[in-house]
């Protein structure tokens, strides 16, 4: 099966910093990758599908890159309501999650 | 718009069945265009896929789980349950029920979450 990584798993910034974070798949996943966004006590929220495409209605300062087995998230100015954990998902091989990385206030 | 909301005990006994059902609304599990799925995510971690439900019948599931789980519709009502036998403090978990695309597997619409205990 197909394993996901993060990094980093904890993240401090403030408002206006770019913020970049990685996810890397144990092996080649294409561009099989979608991203989401989890507030404490809510659902997930998608973000990205096939790494690099925005879903409806998400801000543009989401950015998503990547291929193979290196992806990354980019932030491109954080806003107050971007604090929230961020978690990436694979579906080359049936659906597995990375562990998430939770973006917090420095 | 899509809404889904699971339903069931929050607390299970060990070794025995953990029921849940997620009732859909502005779709239907009978529409071919996505697949019905069970999502889980154990206090403090990340999210696990549990499995998914096609309109045809057809059901795909987490090895991990080693043929634990059962998920089936009930299209008079709208529905979709899992089943999950033989339980441990493992299994303790907010259970999500969700939709999820057949071309690109993303999870478009996710229930609230509900939290199961696993406890004797």
């Amino acid at each position: 099966d197909i394993q996901m990584t993060q990094s980093p798993s904890f993240l401090s910034a403030s408002i206006g910093d770019r913020v970049t974070i990685t996810c890397q798949a144990s092996q080649d996943i294409s561009n099989f990758l979608n991203w989401y966004q989890q507030k404490p006590g809510k659902a997930p929220k998608l973000l990205l599908y096939d790494a690099s495409n925005l879903d409806t209605g998400v801000p543009s300062r989401f950015s998503g890159s990547g291929s193979g087995t290196d992806f990354s998230l980019t932030i491109s100015s954080l806003q107050p309501e971007d604090f929230a954990t961020y978690f990436c998902q694979q579906y080359e091989n049936l659906i597995t999650f990375g562990p998430g990385t939770k973006v917090d206030v420095k | 718009q899509v809404q889904l909301k699971e339903s069931g005990p929050g607390l299970v006994k060990t070794s025995e069945t953990l029921s849940l059902t997620c009732s859909v609304s502005g779709d239907s599990v009978s529409s071919g265009s996505y697949y019905w799925s069970w999502i889980r995510q154990p206090p403090g971690k990340g999210m696990e896929w549990i499995g998914y439900l096609y309109y045809s019948g057809s059901t795909k599931f987490n090895p991990s789980l080693k043929g634990r789980a059962t998920i089936s519709p009930d299209t008079s009502k709208n529905q979709f349950s899992l089943t999950l036998r033989s339980v441990t403090a493992a299994d303790t978990a907010v259970y999500f029920c969700a939709r999820v695309g057949t071309s690109g597997y993303y999870i478009d619409f996710w229930g609230q979450g509900t939290l199961v205990t696993v406890s004797s």
